[in-house]
């Protein structure tokens, strides 16, 4: 089954460093982007970036260039979305996802994603 | 960056009838690189239609997709109980891709 799982929801305080993760499963990982999309609490989607495991090629929004970090460990299909320093702002569910075409971002496989929560 | 404005906010409607949802760019999208998602609550986003007119895999029929330049539709032709949820259009042409604000569909 192709499928991307992401890890579990996580409960941090301000200032705290996170990673959290995104295995995809059933398909050539390392021959599509994946993706992060960021949803705040009661909001809309936001895209946030992309990485190419194939070779680590890294995009991001300017809105969120230097606030995270993506990477990924194409030997375990696995994609990763980091940060080193925690605000409560971060609060909001984050899904990965996979473009439907590996030329053309949209996205038609998405993880379930990972709730972070953020508060002292 | 390109925004999206989705309208309206709200669509309050009946199972059986037709919704008409609206996007609008803020400069043209290039080669119809527009796409359509569905979120229920609780839920990850499900593609419904890419490249302006493209149904994904699964979705059905009801479920079409128009428009060009800097306006766009999604049509839903007869509501089921099961189409009521928050939808997003999302551009694809131009970096960032970017996502409008929603269309949230309720039962009337």
């Amino acid at each position: 089954e192709v499928q991307l799982v992401q890890s579990g929801a996580e409960v941090k305080k301000p200032g705290e460093s996170l990673k959290i993760s995104c295995k995809g499963s059933g398909y050539s990982f390392t021959s599509y982007w994946v993706a992060w999309v960021r949803q705040m609490p009661g909001k809309g989607l936001e895209w946030m970036g992309i990485i190419y495991p194939g070779d680590s090629d890294t995009r991001y929004s300017p809105s969120f260039q230097g606030q995270v970090t993506i990477s990924a460990d194409k030997s375990i299909s696995t994609a990763y979305l980091q940060w080193s320093s925690l605000k409560a702002s971060d609060t909001a569910m984050y899904y990965c996802a996979r473009p439907g075409d590996p030329d053309y971002w949209f996205f038609d496989l998405w993880g379930r994603g990972t709730l972070v929560t953020v508060s002292s | 960056e390109i925004v999206l404005t989705q309208f309206p906010g709200t669509l309050s409607l009946s199972p059986g009838e037709r919704a008409t949802l609206s996007c609008r760019a803020s400069q043209s999208i290039s080669t119809s690189y527009l796409a359509w998602y569905q979120q229920k609550s609780g839920q990850a986003p499900r593609l419904l239609i890419y490249g302006v007119s493209s149904r994904a895999t699964g979705i059905p029929d009801r479920f079409s997709g128009s428009g060009s330049g800097t306006d766009f539709t999604l049509t839903i032709s007869r509501l089921e109980p099961e189409d009521f949820a928050v939808y997003y259009c999302q551009q694809y042409g131009s970096s960032p891709p970017t996502f409008g604000q929603g269309t949230r569909l309720e039962i009337k």
